[in-house]
């Protein structure tokens, strides 16, 4: 089945304790790339990745790492989390070049930091 | 900066009638793509519609369907014979920024499906 997963689905963590929220998917897309989804503001773009080795800010980067070693994953890194990163998160994918292609999204990961 | 705006932040609908749901946009490009995505309460996100904005028809899928106006940069949703299963959160978005990798959305529109 075509599909992007992410994990963990849950996490409670406390402010600067380093994460990482794995993203992976099985349809060989070029295109990733992480959202935040926040009440009453909608999705929100933190990273975006074109292909291997290739990434680029989105409009929320701050607090944010990324990388792209391989086509099929693209890791969400917090350093050093603070509350104000408690979100729901999203990571997506599509087929490169032509930006009408669906962005396949994963199931979302929520955040919480304490 | 180029965005995305939803002035609904929630409506409702009866069962079986006829809902629309505006978004406006604003960019400088002539050429690009528009979106309008769900998210049903398991959080999901589904696409729900597309539209090419050099193609005047409006996009049509099933009971969905657009009402795009190019120069008014106005992408209205209209959901048909509305069903329990369409109360979601809904969301305009499009590509933008250089190569069109960035995909900004609204801020999303809560409908709700009264029985």
């Amino acid at each position: 089945e075509a599909q992007v997963t992410q994990n963990p689905r849950y996490l409670i963590t406390v402010t600067g304790k380093k994460l990482t929220v794995t993203c992976s998917q099985n349809m060989n897309h070029e295109y990733m790339s992480w959202y935040r989804q926040d009440p009453g503001l909608g999705l929100r773009q933190i990273y975006y990745s074109m292909n291997v080795e290739v990434t680029d800010k989105g409009d929320v980067p701050e607090g944010y790492k990324v990388s792209r070693k391989e086509k099929r994953n693209f890791p969400l890194i917090l350093e050093s989390p603070s509350p104000n990163q408690t979100s729901l998160y999203f990571c997506a994918s599509r087929t490169s070049g032509a930006p009408y292609n669906e962005q396949f999204f994963g199931p979302g990961t929520r955040l919480t930091v304490l | 900066a180029q965005t995305v705006t939803q002035s609904q932040p929630e409506m409702s609908v009866q069962e079986a009638e006829t809902v629309t749901l505006s978004c406006t946009y604003d960019t400088s490009e002539s050429d690009y793509y528009l979106f309008w995505y769900k998210q049903p309460p398991s959080r999901q996100m589904i696409l729900v519609i597309r539209q090419e904005a050099y193609k005047q028809q409006n996009a049509t899928e099933n009971r969905f369907s657009v009402n795009f106006q190019k120069a008014a940069k106005s992408f209205s949703l209209k959901i048909s014979d509305s069903q329990l299963g369409d109360a979601a959160m809904y969301f305009c978005a499009y590509p933008s920024g250089a190569g069109s990798y960035q995909l900004t959305f609204g801020k999303g529109t809560k409908l709700s499906v009264i029985p």
